[in-house]
């Protein structure tokens, strides 16, 4: 049983650089069938996907915000992060990592609060 | 991008009633679809990955169905334990997204 947990500074300024970890456990990160993502809530909203990973190489984004997001692997760390960039108050909520083979999602973390301030 | 819209919003119901939930996208998907539930403060939880195959664990009065365009989530006897908000999920293509999320409340 996968058990993912995330890590990262729960504030953050606009403009900066926003650095989330996902540690993974009970399972290697190198399971070529996963998909390894991320997931934000923005406080009383809905769901939303940022992006995933395969371990083979293949990376999704939302479009919208394809120009400022990055996903990588560390299999040495059996971990995954995301890079956020150009951060504005539009960007706070819970940030899940989550993964699953396809697309869906099976396993969760329990989610970290980034708030964005001015 | 493929959009995912969900329907009713808000839905009351009461304990033993047959809940039924829309997703609909704005192209096919095939089957590539998943449902969630979620309660406050918690990550979501799996029920549904291709359209209709329940998740392990997951009681079996969850039931998916639908292909293409429309799908269904249908609790059969609404327990206590089910209130909450369930969400539907594409994983079609290379870029996926959730559904708005429905709300199911005690009427």
């Amino acid at each position: 049983q996968l058990q993912l947990q995330e890590s990262g500074p729960g504030l953050v300024k606009s403009s900066e650089t926003l650095s989330l970890t996902c540690s993974v456990s009970g399972g290697s990160i190198s399971t070529s069938s996963y998909y390894w993502g991320w997931v934000r809530q923005p406080p009383g909203k809905g769901l939303e996907w940022i992006g995933s990973m395969n371990y083979r190489g293949g990376s999704y984004y939302e479009p919208s915000l394809m120009s400022r997001v990055a996903i990588s692997i560390d299999t040495s760390k059996n971990q995954f992060s995301l890079s956020l960039t150009s951060l504005t108050a539009a960007d706070t909520a819970v940030y899940f990592c989550a993964s699953g083979l396809d697309g869906y999602k099976a396993y969760w973390g329990q989610g970290t609060l980034v708030t964005v301030s001015s | 991008d493929i959009q995912m819209t969900q329907s009713p919003s808000t839905l009351p119901a009461s304990v033993g009633d047959r809940v039924t939930i829309t997703c609909r996208a704005s192209e096919s998907i095939s089957g590539w679809l998943a449902w969630y539930q979620q309660k406050p403060g918690k990550a979501p939880k799996l029920l549904i990955y291709q359209a209709s195959s329940l998740e392990s664990g997951v009681p079996s009065r969850f039931s998916g169905s639908g292909s293409g365009t429309e799908f269904t989530l249908t609790i059969s006897s609404l327990q206590p334990d089910d209130f909450g908000t369930y969400y539907c999920q594409h994983y079609y293509g290379h870029s996926w997204a959730f559904g708005q999320g429905t709300k199911v409340e005690i009427k």
